[in-house]
């Protein structure tokens, strides 16, 4: 069965690195999302893209915060110049589409734990 | 707004237990999709099931099944004759039809002891 993979699945950075946590959503999916879940508390979105494009964003995602699909398979989130406060689980998640307006089931990627020291 | 509430943070049962994990949310949407994820300590995210907003009808599959009423905006979530393996966080979710963000309710921290 499809799954949506994650890279790393843990990494340590020191505040003002930047880091660039990877996913590959499953292949004939159209949209993708990246959320992220701070220990103990819930998941949060923080930004969905198709076509190319962010479609939306949060609060959460300022400019520290980029997203790239470089390629037909990856999609990337980037972080500039991590803060503590950054230190979170980063889910990747992704779905095949909408038909109209109706939203498709979205599938998490096993996530990558950041530790910014 | 968009949100999701889990009220019960955390919950312990015996195995075998019957338990049930509730979710009310609130939307503004007339069209609204309800899911429900588990988490195991291994920490990815399971999707369980999705829901709409015009189909009431309860659902069941094998040992889980799920309880939507739109008259008090809950869609909760029961878990028959439990079993350790059961032993996750719970998230329920909701997308409206305004964006397809997933809005997470807290979570409930499910254990079961042998």
């Amino acid at each position: 069965e499809p799954e949506v993979t994650q890279t790393p699945s843990h990494q340590v950075t020191q505040m003002g690195q930047e880091v660039i946590l990877r996913c590959v959503p499953i292949s004939n999916h159209l949209y993708f999302y990246w959320y992220r879940q701070i220990l103990g508390q819930k998941v949060e979105f923080l930004v969905s893209f198709y076509n190319n494009e962010i479609s939306e964003k949060s609060e959460i995602f300022d400019d520290q915060f980029s997203v790239e699909r470089p390629d037909g398979s990856n999609f990337t989130l980037k972080i500039r110049s991590t803060k503590l406060e950054d230190s979170a689980m980063y889910f990747c998640a992704s779905c095949r589409g909408s038909s109209g307006s109706a939203p498709d089931t979205q599938y998490f990627g096993p996530g990558t734990r950041l530790t910014v020291l | 707004a968009q949100k999701v509430t889990q009220a019960q943070t955390e919950i312990s049962v015996v195995e075998k237990e019957d338990v049930t994990l509730d979710c009310v949310y609130e939307t503004r949407d007339t069209t609204y999709y309800l899911f429900w994820y588990k988490q195991p300590p291994s920490g990815e995210l399971v999707f369980l099931i999705r829901r709409n907003s015009f189909d009431e009808q309860n659902e069941i599959s094998g040992r889980y099944s799920w309880n939507f009423q739109k008259s008090t905006s809950s869609f909760n979530f029961t878990i028959t004759a439990s079993q350790v393996v059961d032993s996750a966080v719970y998230f329920c979710a909701l997308s409206g039809n305004t964006g397809n963000q997933f809005y997470f309710g807290t979570g409930t921290s499910l254990t079961v002891i042998p």
